[in-house]
């Protein structure tokens, strides 16, 4: 699976957008984006994940540039509750298109939003 | 809401003790896996299962064994358990094209 490089840690006004960067220049053709993020002491949560095109749901939108080469996990509205450390991960696909087999995690961003 | 259970959120055991960390999900899911995550090495995968009595070596599988006879249950063994195992295990599974649902963890202290 491509490595991925994250900033060490990030911080951002509560109300605010936060934009975390993710580079994956490796990344093949057949490797989906994704993002967790561990609030402290509990396990990972997913958030989102794309291929090629620009995604959003209900906690994120996540933007990847057409060269695929990198990518910004965008949270809209910061709340306090957003503190965590925030993961990008790149996964394989299998032939059928559907994603697979198992995530490897880095060191993730340190994100803290502050009052 | 969909789960993934872990059995015990804290434990303590002693060095020799044989230890079984145990984790269920409600959802069906084909895949399962085993992280521990320790400060400044973050999350490294034990091992992982695609199917029921079906698994694999992540990539620290040393000391440590599985068993999946249930498609639901997917149980850590430590055989002979050490203090450098002393850790936060964690549990997920996932279904193709699917994102990984995790558990809350079960930290796990070696005396």
């Amino acid at each position: 699976d491509a490595k991925t490089t994250q900033p060490t840690s990030m911080d951002c006004a509560e109300g605010r957008a936060a934009n975390l960067p993710c580079n994956h220049s490796t990344i093949s053709g057949n490797e989906y984006v994704y993002w967790y993020r561990q609030i402290h002491s509990q396990g990972p949560q997913y958030i989102i994940h794309g291929l090629k095109n620009n995604e959003t749901n209900e906690m994120a939108s996540l933007i990847i540039t057409e060269d695929r080469k990198s990518s910004t996990l965008i949270l809209p509205h910061a709340t306090l509750r957003d503190t965590a450390v925030y993961y990008c991960i790149v996964r394989a696909t299998n032939a059928g298109g559907t994603s697979y087999g198992k995530l490897t995690f880095g060191q993730g961003t340190i994100l803290t939003v502050h009052p | 809401d969909v789960k993934v259970t872990q059995s015990s959120r804290y434990l303590v055991k002693r060095t020799g003790e044989k230890v079984f960390l145990e984790c269920v999900q409600d959802m069906d899911h084909e895949n399962m896996f085993w992280y521990r995550q320790d400060p400044g090495l973050g999350l490294r995968l034990i091992y992982f299962s695609y199917d029921v009595k079906m698994k694999e070596k992540g990539d620290i599988p040393e000391g440590y064994s599985v068993s999946r006879e249930k498609k639901e249950r997917f149980s850590l063994i430590l055989e002979s358990a050490s203090t450098n195992q002393t850790s936060m295990y964690l549990c997920a599974s996932s279904s193709p094209g699917d994102g990984y649902t995790f558990g809350s963890g079960t930290r796990l202290t070696v005396v």
